[in-house]
């Protein structure tokens, strides 16, 4: 079974850093790009982060460049957020994300489209002094 | 910057047809995704590249897109369809991804 699972979600003061973790299984991690979107309490979904399979390639949201590093470590099949200079708006639920593929017949090869097709749980910050 | 548009609320009766529509000035030159999510759970993919349907979701979902606008199409709508539904795209590059507000389907 294809599964995410995040951690490392906290509360943290204003300005505090936190790092989130989230370990995939029963996939090749390593070919897959990875994602993090974060929704804030009653509100809806906001991309924060993408990274490429080897991590050289990372985009990330505007409010986050600068503040959010994305990153992962695929002999531990595992991706990261480490966010710095954290405040009140960043509170949210983050979910780690796999980018989806889909297998072309015609071509007999698979493609990479812009969304994702698992999503973790979700890891909840709360930024609050 | 990019946005995409959603109604804030679509409302359907059992049976019916539920269209949530999904407008950007970019629609057009990438692909669509959407997403269903229940109170309390993980966003679920419903619908990527506009129109495709991914492995176990039913046939009763749809989605086209005419150009400017991108649709996801309930047919004959079940209780269990009441969700928020969420597109999502990329900007030109496809590097900048993006969401809409969301939409909040209500089964009367």
């Amino acid at each position: 079974e294809v599964q995410l699972v995040e951690s490392g979600g906290n509360l943290v003061q204003p300005g505090g850093s936190l790092r989130l973790s989230c370990a995939g299984t029963g996939f090749k991690f390593e070919t897959h790009w990875m994602t993090w979107v974060r929704q804030a309490p009653g509100k809806g979904l906001e991309w924060v982060a993408n990274i490429n399979q080897d991590g050289n390639e990372k985009y990330y949201m505007n409010s986050g460049k600068g503040r959010f590093t994305i990153s992962r470590d695929n002999a531990k099949s595992s991706l990261y957020l480490q966010m710095n200079s954290l405040r009140a708006e960043d509170t949210a639920v983050y979910y780690c994300a796999r980018r989806g593929a889909y297998y072309d017949v015609l071509t007999g090869g698979f493609y990479y489209y812009y969304g994702v097709d698992v999503w973790g749980q979700g890891t909840t910050v709360t930024v609050s002094s | 910057s990019y946005e995409l548009t959603q109604p804030p609320s679509v409302s359907v009766s059992p049976g019916q047809t539920a269209r949530i529509t999904c407008s950007g000035d970019e629609v057009s030159k990438q692909y669509t995704c959407w997403y269903q999510q229940k109170p309390g759970q993980a966003p679920l993919l419903v619908m990527f590249k506009d129109s495709e349907r991914p492995s176990g979701i039913p046939e009763r979902f749809s989605g086209s897109n005419s150009g400017t606008v991108v649709t996801l199409t309930i047919s004959g709508v079940q209780a269990e369809d009441e969700a928020d539904y969420y597109c999502q795209s990329a900007d030109s590059s496809g590097n900048h991804w993006m969401f809409g507000g969301g939409t909040k389907l209500t089964v009367l």
